[in-house]
């Protein structure tokens, strides 16, 4: 079935320093992926989203790009601050999946200044 | 337009009991789904509802049941609660006409069990 696999936390940085957050999945079909924040007592924000192979989905700063190739979806972000401090989650959705949304366990992100 | 909405906000159950909680999903949805996380962990899927049948299902047990509406709201019951129940409730939303199978999720309710 379908999977998704994303570092394990937390990622403590310091303000402006570059962010990487890795994940993989794994799908049948051709799912589309996304990126979900989570900030301390709330529910999900949808941060960005790629529905095919090679699209770059970008939002607020942060970036992710599609691969098929690597069945990868990391995210990224150039310069961080401490507003995005929060648990981002990786998840996938497909057709087969019927809009069932797979999620990642998360990786908390401390910023400090 | 009102995004997905839920209600209540927190609620707090005894062992034993039974909790309904309930979602309004975004205008032009017809789809309602609903996770549990449990803190610390990702979302995990419970059940999926579309014209007023489950029509996909997760590892969960029978003691979770649901409804869906002509208005396609949706409720979650939760039967003989356990202290493992306590998380927060998710439900989302979704159309059938989304090329990107995209889900829309509202705010959660949270629910302690003592």
């Amino acid at each position: 079935g379908n999977s998704v696999t994303q570092m394990e936390g937390p990622v403590t940085l310091s303000e402006e320093a570059f962010l990487t957050i890795n994940c993989t999945y794994t799908a049948t079909g051709y799912p589309s992926l996304f990126w979900y924040v989570q900030y301390p007592g709330e529910g999900l924000q949808l941060l960005l989203k790629a529905t095919k192979a090679d699209d770059k989905g970008s939002n607020k700063g942060f970036e992710a790009t599609y691969r098929k190739e690597t069945t990868s979806f990391h995210l990224e972000k150039g310069s961080v601050q401490v507003s995005d401090s929060a648990v981002y989650f990786c998840a996938l959705s497909d057709r087969g999946g019927g809009f069932k949304t797979i999620f990642g366990a998360g990786t908390r992100l401390f910023v400090k200044a | 337009d009102a995004g997905v909405t839920q209600s209540p906000t927190h609620l707090i159950k005894t062992r034993g009991q039974q909790v309904t909680l309930r979602c309004s999903p975004k205008s032009g949805h017809d789809t309602v789904s609903w996770y549990q996380q449990a803190l610390g962990q990702g979302p995990q899927f419970i059940f999926q509802y579309y014209e007023e049948e489950e029509r996909q299902r997760g590892n969960f047990p029978d003691r979770f049941s649901g409804h869906q509406f002509p208005n396609y709201s949706s409720e979650l019951n939760v039967n003989a609660l356990l202290l493992g129940d306590s998380a927060l409730y998710l439900c989302a939303s979704s159309s059938k006409w989304t090329s990107s199978w995209e889900q829309y999720f509202g705010p959660g309710t949270r629910l302690t069990v003592t």
